[in-house]
């Protein structure tokens, strides 16, 4: 079974749309994560929610809104899309964060093209 | 804010070669270092974690250390492979992941 799951996979889409994207981790974490790999491939942080709680929200338009029903799911909707946020986004999971052993879990990526 | 920087961008060898991947990071204020793999297409796969107060970590044909006090840490391939092909990401913890831009991987057989 695939531990950390986000749909859909590959997601084209023209500007100005509304799109989600969903994440389901089965591994039991009380924590999970949505990043953002650029063109460049550098990866960067942009939500964390503890326990249906958001703990970081980094510098991210507002379009962008995390929603987590439960401690299992997180999901990633974006409002108003732009060329710009063409990119892959990753979903993330882990048990322990903010401790040494924080071990974390990704999912296989959501490449968004926005044309 | 946290900085990190992987040294070479890529890499290519001939198989049976040890590969030596190079990380350093600005804040030493880090809980932990981690090593990830990325093939072309997928998500990014642990390959070692070192907590702060380890030097370094093992697993199989690889090792990892880690010198806080220099802000380095090394990713040790022994004997690489084929199969080792890909995009090798290093990321510093605390309590969120800095990643660097990565190391790219080939070996030729």
């Amino acid at each position: 079974d695939t531990a950390v799951s986000q749909t859909p996979k590959y997601l084209v889409t023209q500007m100005g749309n509304d799109k989600s994207i969903k994440c389901e981790q089965n591994l039991g974490h009380d924590t999970m994560y949505w990043y953002k790999q650029d063109s460049k491939k550098f990866l960067k942080i942009m939500f964390s929610y503890n326990n249906k709680e958001l703990i970081i929200n980094e510098t991210v338009p507002n379009r962008f809104s995390p929603k987590s029903p439960d401690k299992a799911h997180l999901n990633l909707h974006i409002n108003s899309l732009e060329l710009g946020d063409s990119a892959v986004y990753f979903c993330a999971s882990s048990q322990d964060p903010g401790t040494t052993r924080n071990t974390i879990y990704f999912g296989e990526g959501s490449w968004l093209t926005v044309v | 804010k946290q900085e990190v920087t992987q040294i070479p961008a890529a890499l290519s060898v001939p198989e049976g070669e040890n590969l030596v991947l190079n990380c350093s990071f600005t804040d030493s204020a880090i809980y932990n270092l981690q090593w990830f793999r990325q093939d072309p297409g997928k998500g990014l796969t642990s390959l070692l974690l070192i907590q702060s107060s380890q030097r370094e970590q093992t697993s199989g044909r690889l090792n990892a250390s880690l010198d806080k006090s220099s802000g380095r840490s090394t990713l040790y391939i022994a004997a690489s492979q084929p199969g080792d092909s890909a995009t090798y990401l290093c990321a510093a913890g605390d309590y969120k992941l800095s990643f660097g831009a990565g190391t790219t991987v080939t070996v030729r057989a």
